[in-house]
């Protein structure tokens, strides 16, 4: 069964802390995307790769970071300096037209 | 700067009735336009697109309207159901090139609440 996999689907982050939201693909799409949603604000694009090992920031790319060590995956680290982190995360990916979205991963600032 | 614009942020409608949903772009380079479903907690879905070789696509009770020299496009939802509560947002973008990265500028949603 093709799709996207995000993982976890909720987490707790503690102040200064790092952490990373996993995202994995099986439908062998080159490009991959990382966006943010905040009520009332869409989808706010964060970073994105077209091939592995290279990726671009998007608009609001400070305070993430990311890796693209094989097609398949393309985790993002939320870092101590996000700080407004509290957000809906989704991970999405590409060939051609259509874009297929994973389940998305809700941040919590404790 | 928002590269697409979207309304209205909400919408009710009663059953049986039609929900519009307004975009509209700015990048004339852009030709994919899809829409978006989501319901609270889950991704995204793809409901149905349209490129701009044409004015009107219709999948069901779902349509989009293409109006190319305004740059601007529509979704009609016909007979509105409960189940079809949910946010929609639009989106565009150009084709996958190693200039655009396929990357899609979204509208910020529209909340749509259908009563029964």
């Amino acid at each position: 069964d093709g799709g996207i996999t995000q993982s976890p689907k909720y987490l707790f982050r503690k102040e200064g802390q790092n952490v990373t939201l996993s995202c994995e693909q099986n439908l062998n799409h080159d490009a991959m995307y990382w966006y943010r949603q905040d009520p009332g604000q869409g989808l706010r694009l964060i970073y994105y790769s077209q091939i592995v090992n290279d990726f671009q920031k998007g608009d609001i790319a400070e305070g993430y970071s990311v890796s693209r060590e094989k097609k398949e995956s393309f985790p993002l680290t939320v870092t101590s300096a996000q700080k407004n982190p509290t957000a809906f995360y989704l991970c999405a990916s590409r060939q051609n037209t259509e874009a297929f979205f994973g389940q998305g991963t809700r941040l919590t600032v404790v | 700067q928002q590269q697409v614009k979207q309304s209205p942020q909400s919408l009710i409608v009663q059953k049986g009735g039609i929900s519009i949903i307004n975009c509209a772009y700015e990048n004339t380079a852009f030709d994919y336009f899809p829409w978006y479903q989501q319901f609270p907690g889950k991704g995204p879905a793809l409901l149905i697109a349209i490129r701009p070789d044409v004015s009107e696509k219709k999948e069901g009770r779902f349509t989009i309207s293409f109006n190319k020299s305004a740059k601007q496009f529509s979704l009609h939802i016909m007979d509105s159901q409960p189940g079809d509560s949910a946010t929609y947002f639009c989106a565009a973008s150009r084709a996958m090139t190693t200039d655009s990265w396929g990357k899609f500028q979204f509208g910020a949603g529209t909340q749509v609440v259908v009563t029964p």
